[in-house]
């Protein structure tokens, strides 16, 4: 299996920009989980997901982030308008069973909002 | 909310050398999971252990759920052990520690 897939890998934009940030889970896994990783804060989950099914977005910082999962096999995490907050690593990760089995991170996607 | 605290934060070693991380956490878990974050970012999954100990390689981790603990375990670490090793509590969903970052000097 190639893993959980992120693209794009890096990502700049300007302030006000909408920013899309997409994700593959690996085939089978029915749980996708988006965190977002800075120095400050460290790792955060920001929602997760259970057959496509938004469970818990508490950790969503604003109404400008929003997450979709229209199939088993895609997610997205949308930022609209971006701030230069928001610049941080975006990492998508899947597995079997949410929480209670191990779970496998993509590769992230760097954003910076200038 | 659960506090999840690992110890030391930074670790600078010598090829070769043994070294033990530590993870504490403030609550009970349903289980605790530790990854590797090597220089270029990628996470890796380095155990799933609810209790008891588990071995991989030069790797081992051991948790004692009852005394809310887990500790990762490296011998003869090499070079290519660099990087920030996280744990993370399940509470339903993972709760990460802040990181120890190792540095493993040839």
């Amino acid at each position: 299996d190639a893993g959980v897939i992120q693209s794009p890998r890096h990502e700049v934009t300007e302030m006000g920009q909408e920013v899309t940030l997409r994700c593959k889970p690996i085939s089978g896994h029915d749980y996708l989980f988006w965190y977002r990783q800075t120095m400050m804060r460290g790792l955060e989950l920001l929602i997760y997901f259970n057959n496509n099914v938004p469970i818990d977005d508490s950790g969503m910082p604003e109404d400008r982030f929003s997450a979709k999962m229209p199939n088993a096999s895609f997610s997205t995490l949308k930022i609209q308008p971006s701030e230069p907050r928001d610049s941080a690593v975006y990492f998508c990760a899947s597995s079997l069973g949410g929480a209670n089995e191990k779970l496998f991170f993509g590769s992230g996607t760097q954003l910076s909002v200038l | 909310g659960i506090q999840v605290e690992q110890s030391p934060p930074d670790l600078i070693l010598q090829e070769g050398a043994n070294s033990t991380l530590r993870c504490n956490f403030s609550d009970s878990v349903n289980n605790l999971q530790w990854f590797h974050q090597n220089p270029w970012g990628q996470l890796i999954n380095l155990f799933y252990i609810p209790s008891g100990t588990k071995q991989n390689g030069r790797l081992s981790a051991t948790t004692v759920a009852t005394e809310r603990y887990s500790l990762l375990y490296i011998s003869s670490s090499q070079t290519t052990d660099s990087g920030v090793y996280f744990c993370a509590g399940n509470t339903g969903k993972l709760i990460f520690g802040q990181g120890t970052t190792l540095q493993v000097k040839p």
